[in-house]
């Protein structure tokens, strides 16, 4: 079955720019959505963005200045960029799957990463 | 821009028993409400889309109901692994979910 798995790299230092991927397996990105949520420490959830197969984006209006979504077909993964972090950017970073954009029917593990110097 | 409050925060149940949790909108969403449960340590996981429709794999104590601006998620009978976080989410102009409600172990 589908599995979505996060990568990056834990901490980062504010004011850079937070990379992660999401890779996708057992299945075909194509044809949905994958979008990222996150959810800082004993908070609750936030909808980053999403990426159709195609290239077409959305954001979250909050972070749309900071965030850039790229998708890699070839790859079967997709990437978030998150620019000019600081310490409320510190988050648990989940990536998902929605076919429909009404709900996330696949998510990924998830992956904290900690803004600090 | 809408919003999606959860009531209670907190849910205090031994099992066996019924749980009912709320999910109201601030504005009409017609049925466009899903439901996850969250453990701790774990991703979200889908219980319910559309306000009724049980996600795949998801047990029949789960049931979910409602439309227009107020909604419920209903657990008929309270398992050991149902102790959780659960969050109501829906799509307006984005996505965007309830604070959430915690069912605890009275």
């Amino acid at each position: 079955q589908v599995q979505l798995q996060e990568s990056g790299p834990g901490l980062v230092k504010p004011s850079e720019t937070l990379s992660l991927t999401c890779i996708v397996s057992g299945g075909s990105i194509n044809n949905d959505y994958w979008t990222w949520i996150r959810q800082p420490p004993g908070k609750g959830l936030e909808w980053i963005g999403y990426i159709f197969y195609s290239g077409s984006t959305n954001y979250n209006p909050s972070l749309k200045s900071r965030v850039t979504i790229s998708i890699d077909t070839s790859k079967n993964q997709f990437s978030l960029k998150l620019s000019s972090v600081t310490a409320a950017d510190t988050a648990v970073y989940y990536c998902a799957r929605t076919k429909t954009l009404r709900y996330f029917d696949l998510w990924g593990r998830g992956t904290l990463i900690t803004v600090s110097s | 821009e809408i919003v999606l409050t959860q009531s209670p925060a907190t849910l205090s149940l031994s099992p066996g028993e019924r749980a009912t949790l709320s999910c109201r909108a601030s504005q009409s969403i017609s049925i466009y409400l899903a439901w996850y449960q969250q453990k701790p340590g774990q991703a979200p996981r889908l219980l319910i889309y559309d306000a009724s429709n049980r996600a795949t794999g998801i047990p029949a104590r789960f049931s979910g109901t409602g439309s227009g601006t107020d909604f419920t998620l209903t657990i008929s009978s309270l398992e050991p692994e149902d102790f959780a976080v659960y969050y109501c989410q829906h799509r307006s102009n984005w996505p965007l979910f309830g604070g959430g409600t915690k069912v605890e172990i009275k």
